[in-house]
């Protein structure tokens, strides 16, 4: 079946470490996001890619960085920079980033933690 | 951004139907209207979009205003696997990125 792995589904950081949270899709999609969440809130947008080799930055990009160098991928980093980086981390994706009509789809996320 | 504002919570009954409404009246005449909806940690899960006239799927059915400033979600007969939170999304589009903005949604209890 089609959809979004993303992983690990827990992780744990030390403090002024850096992590890589993975994201993988084979829903032949152009479009992927990455969304964080904290408790009781809704999402907020952190990145968003259009189109492998480009990304721009969302409402809370800050301590933060993305690559897209496959399709197929769009992993997240949260930096040692990222001040409070405890928070559900979504990725999603869409068939494409100009026609507001299509759904986007998610994974089940990544509940980041420091300890 | 264009902002929804809905009710924090609503509670209904086991095959009974759930009205969840949504307010966004400054809705442009380009957003779209998505529902999406949470279970507890797992991600949203796509519900129904409409643009001016309702709309029915498998999962629900979206009316919306004649005048696009109101939308109501509808669950024609709710199971326990739709207590959720359910967010009514416009979809923005700001320099040319496809963007959902998620406010605090509609927390759904439905009793057995």
């Amino acid at each position: 079946d089609g959809g979004i792995t993303q992983s690990p589904k827990y992780l744990f950081r030390k403090e002024g470490q850096n992590v890589t949270l993975s994201c993988e899709q084979n829903l032949n999609h152009d479009a992927m996001y990455w969304y964080r969440q904290d408790p009781g809130q809704g999402l907020r947008l952190i990145y968003y890619s259009q189109i492998v080799n480009d990304f721009q930055k969302g409402d809370i990009a800050e301590g933060y960085s993305v690559s897209r160098e496959k399709k197929e991928s769009f992993p997240l980093t949260v930096t040692s920079a990222q001040k409070n980086p405890t928070a559900f981390y979504l990725c999603a994706s869409s068939t494409s980033w100009g026609r507001a009509g299509q759904p986007q789809h998610f994974g089940d996320g990544t509940r980041l933690s420091i300890l | 951004d264009a902002k929804t504002t809905q009710p924090n919570s609503m509670e209904s009954n086991e095959e009974e139907p759930v009205h969840l409404p949504c307010n966004h009246s400054t809705i442009s005449g380009t957003d779209y209207i998505h529902w999406y909806r949470q279970l507890p940690s797992q991600g949203p899960e796509y519900v129904i979009h409409g643009l001016t006239s309702n709309v029915n799927n498998r999962m629900a059915s979206l009316a919306i205003a004649e005048d696009r400033k109101s939308s109501t979600l509808i669950l024609h007969r709710a199971t326990l696997r739709d207590a959720a939170v359910y967010y009514c999304i416009l979809r923005v589009r700001n320099q040319g990125a496809q963007k959902l903005v998620f406010g605090q949604g509609t927390r759904l209890t439905i009793n057995p």
